[in-house]
């Protein structure tokens, strides 16, 4: 089956705009998953969704960053005012549910600000 | 509260001899333990994970990892080493048996020599 699609899988933008990241979960996954990567280091977590609910925002670095879930599936991850700090792969992961934390990872946007 | 420390920022080994890339964990709690590899370009991909079942957990692509609570270890081995295995690793520890935020190390990059 169809993994976790993640869309733009390239975006190049400049600094102070703004900046909409999309990922679709594998079908029947209720669970989803923000991570960012920095050049050279390990995927860092930013917030996770049961549903169409933000279970856990607690790695969102500042309210610049928001991510809605609406419909329980799809969700986008916003980036408000960007900044060069911000440049990252921005990774995408989905599984089962609460009880299963087996985790599958999109191929991920590159994000550069320039 | 929970921390992963890879031992190893740069492991280099000749292909057909034995692997080890180093992980050592912190949890307060019963943790899940996983190891990801990511190919350049590629998305993370898991190879193998513990759930508090059998100490030693077989993985795919002939990797193996040992859980030893009285150490906070769960080193990867693999006794021959391919071409193909040249990547970066990352070992990730989570809460046991929940769906909440992965906590990965830095990444080892594992490089096979002809």
């Amino acid at each position: 089956g169809a993994g976790v699609s993640q869309t733009p899988s390239n975006k190049v933008t400049e600094k102070g705009k703004y900046v909409e990241l999309r990922c679709d979960p594998i079908s029947g996954h209720t669970a989803l998953y923000w991570y960012r990567q920095s050049l050279g280091q390990g995927p860092e977590f930013l917030i996770y969704f049961q549903g169409t609910g933000a279970a856990d925002d607690s790695g969102l670095p500042n309210d610049r960053f928001f991510a809605v879930r609406p419909e329980g599936s799809v969700s986008t991850l916003k980036i408000q005012r960007t900044e060069r700090g911000d440049s990252a792969v921005y990774l995408c992961a989905s599984s089962l549910g609460p009880a299963n934390n087996e985790q599958f990872f999109g191929p991920g946007t590159r994000l550069t600000v320039l | 509260a929970q921390s992963v420390t890879q031992l190893d920022s740069h492991v280099s080994v000749s292909e057909g001899t034995p692997v080890l890339l180093r992980c050592n964990y912190s949890s307060s709690y019963s943790p899940s333990l996983f190891w990801y590899v990511q190919h350049p370009n590629k998305g993370l991909q898991l190879l193998l994970k513990y759930t508090s079942a059998a100490t030693l957990v077989k993985g795919i692509n002939g990797f193996e990892a040992e859980f030893k609570k009285s150490e906070t270890s769960f080193h990867l081995t693999k006794p021959s080493a391919h071409m193909s295995d040249a990547a970066e690793y990352f070992c990730v520890v989570s809460p046991s048996g929940s769906a909440r935020q992965l906590t990965f190390g830095s990444g080892t990059q594992l490089t096979v020599l002809p």
